[in-house]
């Protein structure tokens, strides 16, 4: 398709496991991101790509959060051992170009994340 | 720290009536504004982007305004229809990579 594919759709973890998140972003996309969304809430930033460089992770809340995208396409978000407060849903958005201002960003449907 | 505001979270309006969605923001040095729209369980998908030098845009039956000196943007909805029931979020974007601030959202009835 032409958006943004996030797999899975939803994912069910005890806490103390680690869990992956995956991101497809629209084909040429310079840029990605992840936001987290907590129930009720806006999304909030977690950390940006421009292609495979990760220029900002000041969003991320712990060490326990890791997101690469190697190849400068699909990104991983890793979440190890995690804890009850992880749940959340995950989107990620992609915009075609790295300077700020005239692109919107597109997201996928996201990923429901429940820690048991 | 940028902070962004929506008021009311929820609204209720009978089909046909126009309205104004209300968003502001504490810092003004931003990129661009977003409005976009989630469905239950869905992603947001995006309704309207302004830049920075500019004061407004208009999609259909939707005009998203920006008045970044005094960090407010609205967006109009004329001739509101059931289908528009959804949540509306306001996002400001910063720093170079436009990284979004959001809001907590607009939760948006149109009543047949």
């Amino acid at each position: 398709g032409a958006g943004v594919s996030q797999s899975p759709r939803y994912k069910v973890a005890k806490r103390g496991q680690d869990v992956a998140l995956r991101c497809d972003p629209i084909s040429g996309h310079v840029s990605l991101f992840w936001y987290q969304q907590a129930l009720g809430q806006g999304p909030e930033f977690l950390t940006y790509f421009q292609n495979e460089a990760q220029l900002d992770k000041s969003g991320l809340p712990s060490d326990r959060f890791f997101a690469e995208r190697p190849e400068g396409s699909v990104s991983t978000l890793k979440i190890q051992r995690t804890q009850q407060e992880d749940s959340a849903v995950y989107l990620c958005a992609s915009s075609l170009v790295f300077w700020g201002g005239n692109q919107p960003q597109h997201f996928g449907d996201g990923t429901r994340l429940s820690i048991l | 720290k940028q902070e962004v505001t929506q008021i009311p979270a929820a609204l209720s309006v009978p089909e046909g009536e126009n309205l104004v969605l209300n968003c502001s923001f504490t810092d003004s040095a931003i990129y661009n504004l977003q409005w976009f729209r989630q469905d239950p369980g869905k992603g947001l998908t995006s309704l309207l982007l302004i830049q920075s030098s500019q004061r407004e845009q208009t999609s259909g039956r939707l005009n998203a305004s920006l008045d970044k000196s005094s960090g407010r943007s609205t967006l109009y909805i004329a001739a509101s229809q059931p289908g528009d029931s959804a949540t509306y979020l306001c996002a400001v974007g910063t720093g170079a990579n436009s990284k979004l601030t959001f809001g907590k959202g607009i939760t948006l009835s149109v009543r047949p």
